[in-house]
């Protein structure tokens, strides 16, 4: 099965100042990669995600960068906002499912301090 | 709007009573998936609806059961819920596209709390 390990598990950053998290996983035939974000109380939403056929997807204040030899990607979040204050997960999804058995990562508490 | 629906939000059931949580969505999408989510922890996928086909994972205990009737609806059983059972149940749902892998949408969760 996938193996997804995620860092930092707790981010504190002041307003206004980048985040980024790391999430490897162990599948090399993984080629899918998405982010989750898991604000207190509420359902996981998904932020960004990224194929394996490009290297780096950005949208707004997000992006994910995708290292497939080394088998990591990326979230970072340029000039963090308190409402970014979360936790985020990686989900690699399962390969040898067509579809998504995502895989979650343990999760990184993300603070943003005003 | 579209969504996923989960009743009730916060169902508090006796140790050893059976509960039912159940899900609706309206997306019209092929897989469902329940999730068990502790605190502090991540989604645990217990097990997931592709159409009418059942996928149990290994680890999910056979006190949990599901049933889907209908492409809408998809309910959690818990048979004879224990203390460690307490935790947030998320619902989900996607529709995978050919040879790839969709966004999976999450209801709000029911809370279960057990006395």
């Amino acid at each position: 099965g996938e193996n997804v390990e995620q860092h930092p598990s707790t981010l504190s950053v002041q307003e206004g100042d980048s985040a980024v998290i790391k999430c490897t996983y162990s599948d090399s035939a993984s080629n899918y990669f998405p982010w989750y974000k898991q604000e207190l109380g509420k359902r996981p939403q998904l932020i960004i995600d990224i194929r394996s056929n490009v290297g780096e997807k950005k949208d707004q204040r997000i992006a994910v960068t995708l290292n497939k030899t080394a088998k990591h990607f990326s979230l970072h979040i340029t000039e963090t906002q308190p409402e970014d204050s979360a936790v985020y997960f990686c989900a690699p999804p399962l390969s040898g499912t067509s579809y998504g058995k995502l895989t979650f990562g343990q999760g990184t508490i993300l603070t943003v301090h005003p | 709007d579209a969504m996923v629906i989960q009743n009730p939000r916060y169902q508090v059931t006796q140790f050893g009573k059976p509960v039912t949580l159940s899900c609706s969505q309206t997306l019209n999408h092929n897989v469902m998936y329940w999730y068990q989510q502790k605190s502090s922890q991540a989604p645990k996928l217990l097990f997931h609806y592709y159409d009418k086909d059942f996928n149990n994972e290994a680890d999910t205990p056979d006190n949990f059961q599901s049933r889907r009737p209908n492409t809408s609806f998809c309910f959690l059983d818990i048979r004879s819920p224990g203390l460690g059972d307490a935790a947030m149940y998320l619902c989900a749902t996607s529709r995978p596209g050919r040879s790839s892998y969709n966004e999976q949408f999450f209801g709000p969760g029911t809370r279960l709390t057990v006395l």
